[in-house]
């Protein structure tokens, strides 16, 4: 089945550590996105990729850092310098302008 | 810049009775209007969206939305609700970067 595949599903982060989301696609998308999902503030973009080995930041890049060097992948670091990074991730990616977003499940990140 | 405003956090309908969730957009020329549904712990399933041409846009499981482009909104509709309608919908626009609106939590009482 087509679809983006998102892992893990639950993370959990100690403070002054890096950790790395993984995204994964096989729908031969070229965009893909990072969104974060606060209660009550939908969703704000984190970064984005309209084609291999390039990436654009969004509204909140602070703290975040991602790669594409492959056309199915998009990981999502979340580095130490994010003050507040509990929150639930999405990744999503799209065929074109003006065309449907496809999203993953999600992750769900806790600091401890 | 683009926005959008859901100007609603929560809807409460009975099953049964038609439903309204409320969308405006603010856009620079002609917009790419969507709607997404969200359920707990989930990803965000896409539900209809507007390019051009008709103003009353047909989605999946009976949603419709319909545009109106003098008063910049983008309502979704349905004319009967059911209670697994129940969840967390998003409005956005957008071409290449889709912009969210903070959600309305529907609940549909039985």
């Amino acid at each position: 089945d087509g679809g983006i595949t998102q892992s893990p599903k639950y993370l959990f982060r100690k403070e002054g550590q890096n950790v790395t989301l993984s995204c994964e696609q096989n729908l031969n998308h070229d965009a893909m996105y990072w969104y974060r999902q606060d209660p009550g503030q939908g969703l704000r973009l984190i970064y984005y990729s309209q084609i291999v080995n390039d990436f654009q930041k969004g509204d909140i890049a602070e703290g975040y850092s991602v790669s594409r060097e492959k056309k199915e992948s998009f990981p999502l670091t979340v580095t130490s310098a994010q003050k507040n990074p509990t929150a639930f991730y999405l990744c999503a990616s799209m065929r074109g302008k003006g065309t449907e977003a496809f999203f993953g499940q999600g992750t769900r990140l806790t600091v401890v | 810049a683009q926005s959008v405003a859901q100007p609603e956090d929560q809807v409460n309908v009975a099953e049964g009775n038609p439903l309204t969730v409320k969308c405006t957009y603010s856009v620079s020329g002609n917009p790419y209007l969507f709607w997404y549904v969200q359920y707990p712990n989930r990803g965000l399933q896409f539900l209809l969206k507007y390019i051009t041409g008709d103003n009353l846009v047909k989605g999946s499981y009976g949603f419709e939305a319909e545009f109106n482009k003098s008063q910049t909104s983008f309502h979704l509709k349905k004319p009967s609700a059911l209670v697994s309608d129940s969840a967390l919908y998003f409005c956005a626009v957008g071409g290449r970067q889709l912009t969210f609106g903070s959600g309305t939590q529907l609940t549909v009482l039985p």
